[in-house]
């Protein structure tokens, strides 16, 4: 059965420093999305992506978080500058066309920031 | 998006049915239930989704009232594996935005031996 893969499982970087995430959504999904679970807190949206372009985010989406789908099979998730509020699980998802549009998702990085 | 409230917690026996309530009195005519569910900080997983009419897959059933304004979520024999954190999500299927999934506390199910 097709699934959502994400690397690494586990990172730990230093606070300030660049981190890229990334993941290989299901081959013929169009849709493309971020998420994020702080420790003990709810599932969070972060921003969606189709047709190469963002097509909704989050306020937590700010500046310093950027999405991009270099080639036809990866999608990634760059956060510039690292904080230690940045520290969670983020899950990549990905779903196929209109109409009911069940997401996907991979089983998440776990990003530690010291 | 309609909100939705859930139990925090349930308990069921393995091999017996579980029975997840949600509420949504504020769902709209154009507006789906969705169940997902995530199993200890694993990736959210799809179960079900439905509009009006109850719903069947090899995962669960839904069922749905005729006012739309509740639903629950049936797992007819759980097992332990089915432990984890369940998810009530109302939203419009057809939408040119995101189709972002809004997250709520969802219902944390124990399954016990």
């Amino acid at each position: 059965e097709p699934e959502v893969t994400q690397t690494p499982s586990h990172q730990v970087t230093q606070m300030g420093q660049e981190v890229i995430l990334r993941c290989v959504p299901i081959s013929n999904h169009l849709y493309f999305y971020w998420y994020r679970q702080i420790l003990g807190q709810k599932v969070e949206f972060l921003v969606s992506f189709y047709n190469n372009e963002i097509s909704e985010k989050s306020e937590i989406f700010d500046d310093q978080f950027s999405v991009e789908r270099p080639d036809g099979s990866n999608f990634t998730l760059k956060i510039r500058s690292t904080k230690l509020e940045d520290s969670a699980m983020y899950f990549c998802a990905s779903s196929s066309s209109f109409p009911y549009n069940e997401q996907f998702f991979g089983p998440g990085t776990r990003l530690t920031v010291l | 998006d309609a909100k939705t409230t859930q139990p925090t917690s349930m308990d069921c026996a393995e091999g017996r049915a579980a029975n997840l309530p949600c509420n949504h009195s504020t769902i709209s005519g154009n507006e789906y239930v969705y169940w997902y569910r995530q199993i200890h900080s694993q990736g959210p997983q799809y179960i079900i989704h439905g509009l009006k009419n109850n719903e069947t897959n090899e995962m669960a059933s839904l069922i749905i009232t005729e006012d739309r304004k509740s639903s629950t979520l049936i797992l007819p024999h759980a097992t332990l594996r089915d432990t984890a954190v369940y998810y009530c999500i109302v939203r419009v299927a057809l939408n040119n935005a995101g189709n972002m999934l809004t997250f709520g506390g969802g219902t944390r199910l124990m399954v016990k031996p």
